[in-house]
This record gives structure tokens, sequence and C-alpha cells, in this order.
């Protein structure tokens, strides 16, 4: 069965650096989440989208921005990267934004920022 | 707002033997549904378990069953006769109908299978 892809897997930047990341929904997932990760700590929710509309807002930075395309893949797009910026990165989809929908996960980007 | 609260950051149990994660929670919305997620070592986030909040039986999903107590905003993890291969992260999160393109995560629980 067809999976949530994100791309690139690992990446390195340094500060100051701009970075994009990569989603592809699964098939007919119409809704798309971006979650932040730091070592240790649980996902933070940054941003979602359904049919290509914000859906919701969390704690995303002021310097990233996300959209969601009429293909309904994702791009996470993070300048003027900080050090604390190092993370893992989930993309995740669902069918719809309703309480009774589990997220299907990527494998994850882990960004490092030097 | 919404808040899970997993108040053990880690557990051990023996191999063969059941174990129980803590979950509680807070929200305000009537509709809203609670997902247990494990995460390994090698990092991806795997999908546990559903419950719904107007859902009258406790979830079970083979060897995970979902301890669901609405009045005292409980949802536990109970996983029975534990393998090696459980020891991983677990999330607790939930969400609910008036922030639905959101979910909310525990702190998280290592749990540790001994052989």
């Amino acid at each position: 069965a067809a999976g949530v892809i994100q791309s690139p897997r690992h990446l390195i930047k340094e500060k100051r650096e701009t970075a994009t990341l990569k989603c592809y929904p699964i098939p007919r997932h119409d809704t798309v989440y971006w979650y932040q990760q730091g070592p240790g700590q649980d996902p933070q929710f940054l941003i979602s989208f359904y049919e290509k509309m914000q859906s919701d807002k969390g704690s995303i930075p002021d310097r990233f921005s996300a959209q969601q395309f009429s293909d309904y893949h994702s791009e996470l797009n993070m300048s003027s990267l900080e050090l604390g910026d190092s993370a893992l990165y989930f993309c995740a989809s669902s069918p719809r934004p309703a309480p009774g929908e589990k997220l299907f996960f990527g494998s994850g980007t882990q960004l490092s920022v030097l | 707002a919404q808040k899970i609260t997993q108040t053990q950051p880690g557990m051990f149990v023996q191999e063969k033997e059941a174990v129980t994660l803590d979950c509680t929670y807070d929200t305000s919305d009537q509709s809203y549904g609670l997902f247990w997620y494990k995460q390994p070592s090698s990092g991806e986030m795997i999908f546990l378990i559903y419950q719904g909040s107007y859902d009258e039986q406790n979830a079970t999903e083979g060897r995970y069953s979902l301890n669901f107590q609405k009045a005292r905003k409980s949802a536990n993890l109970v996983i029975s006769a534990s393998q090696l291969g459980d020891s991983a992260m677990y999330f607790c999160a939930m969400r609910g109908n008036t922030n639905a393109g959101k979910s909310t995560f525990g702190d998280g629980t290592t749990l540790t299978v001994k052989p």
C-alpha cells in the first residue's frame, strides 16, 4: 500500500540558509499535517492543510511557510535557519481533518543545522 | 485547548507480561478521538489504536487495548504478552472537533521490554 513520502530523508544546512521539505500524501488523502520533533521530545504541531487551504496553525515560526499544491503534495519552506531548528520533521496525511481520522506518518526528514 | 498528560517517562516490563501506559487528557470538545502511536528507535511513527469519545466499548487491536474511562478523562494503553519488539516510545494523542486539523501529543513513555 502507498504510504506518505517525504523528501529528503536527511538534510544538513548551515545557519541562515534555507531549506525546503517535501511531502507526498497517500492518494485520496486531502489533508496534510506538518510536525516538528526535537530530540527526546513529543511531536509539535506546525500547520495543516485541507483541500489546499490552511486548516489549522500551531507553533510554526514566522520564518517558516508551507503550502499544499493542486496535486495535494505539500512543501515546508524554512528560511534563516537557526541551530534550534535541528529536528525530525514529520509529514502526515489523512482523508480529512476529523476527530476520528488517524494520521498516517511519513518517515520524516532529519534536519541538522550546523 | 487540548492537553495530553503521560506521567510515566519510562516503563520496564518483563517479556510476555502485560503493561499499562497511562494517558489522561483535557478538552472542552464534546466529540474527540484518542490515539496511541509507537515510535521505535528507527524514528517512524506507527498508529496503534483509536478510541472515539462516543464509543461505548473499549477499543482493541490484537495485543493492544485501550482502557477508556471518559469520566476520569483517561485513555490508558494496555499491551498484553509484551515482546522485545515492543520496546519503543509510545505517544498518546488526541484531536477534537473544534481544531480537527491538528493532533495534540503527550510527552511520551519509553517502554523497555526485558528478556
